[in-house]
C-alpha cells in the first residue's frame, strides 16, 4: 500500500530533552511538510522540503530542525529550544515540481508530542 | 500577512440536510484551494481541490470558488452522522507549494 507512516504515535518527553519523529512516504513525492497543530486552531508549517538535500524554514522552525538525506524520509527533531512542544505533528508529501500551482498534499496519521 | 477565515462552528444540521461551510481568503494571488476533513484525534484527508471559478462536484461533495469574492466553500448534500468532523479549508500559496490553513469548520450531524 501506498502512503506516509509517522512515528512513534504518541510520545512523551521531559523537559530538556530532544526528541526526534519519524516520518516516510513511498508515494514517490518529491515534496515533504511538517505541520504543528494545536488544539481548536489550524495547521502551521514548521519546515518543507521540495528535493533531496534541500530544506526550507516555514512559519515556526525555531526549536525545530530536519533533515531530508532520503527522498522517502523526512525526519523532525524537536529539540529543548522549542519552548512550548506539546502538540499534534503532521507529516505531509506532496508529488512537487510537477505541476506546482495545483499540488496536493497528503497527511500521515500524525504523533502527538506531550512534555511533561 | 495572508489569511483564510473560517466560522468555527459548530455547524449543527439534521441527517438528510445540505451542510454548507465556508471559506474566506486574504491573498488575490491564490489559484489553488483545498479542503480537508479531520475526525477527531485523527490527521487531515483531502476531499476536495479547486482551481477554477464555478462548482466542482464529486459525489455528495460541491466546492465553490468565487476568486473576485475570494471565498469558496463546500456543500455536503445528503449529510450523514459520519460527516461529523471538522473541515479545514486551505489555499496553496504562490512561489512554493505552502498551504495556508484556516482554523477549520466543526460539524455535527444529528439523526
Amino acid at each position: 500500500d501506498g502512503g506516509i507512516t509517522q512515528s512513534p504515535k504518541y510520545l512523551f518527553r521531559k523537559e530538556g530533552q530532544n526528541v526526534t519523529l519519524s516520518c516516510e512516504q513511498n508515494l514517490n513525492h518529491d515534496a515533504m511538510y511538517w505541520y504543528r497543530q494545536d488544539p481548536g486552531q489550524g495547521l502551521r508549517l514548521i519546515y518543507y522540503s521540495q528535493i533531496v538535500n534541500d530544506f526550507q524554514k516555514g512559519d515556526i522552525a525555531e526549536g525545530y530542525s530536519v533533515s531530508r538525506e532520503k527522498k522517502e524520509s523526512f525526519p523532525l527533531t524537536v529539540t529543548s529550544a522549542q519552548k512550548n512542544p506539546t502538540a499534534f505533528y503532521l507529516c505531509a508529501s506532496s508529488r512537487g515540481r510537477e505541476g506546482r500551482s495545483r499540488d496536493e498534499q497528503f497527511f500521515g496519521p500524525g504523533t502527538r508530542l506531550t512534555v511533561l | 500577512q495572508k489569511e483564510v477565515e473560517q466560522n468555527s462552528g459548530p455547524l449543527s444540521v439534521p441527517e438528510g440536510a445540505i451542510a454548507s461551510l465556508n471559506c474566506t481568503y486574504s491573498d488575490r494571488g491564490s489559484q489553488s484551494f483545498f479542503w480537508y476533513r479531520q475526525y477527531s484525534g485523527k490527521s487531515p484527508e483531502l476531499i476536495m481541490s479547486i482551481y477554477s471559478n464555478g462548482d466542482k462536484e464529486d459525489g455528495r461533495f460541491t466546492a465553490q470558488l468565487n476568486k473576485a469574492s475570494q471565498y469558496v466553500s463546500l456543500l455536503i448534500r445528503d449529510s450523514q452522522p459520519s460527516d461529523s468532523a471538522t473541515y479545514l479549508c486551505a489555499e496553496l500559496s504562490g512561489g512554493y507549494n505552502k498551504l495556508i490553513f484556516g482554523a477549520g469548520t466543526r460539524l455535527a450531524v444529528h439523526p
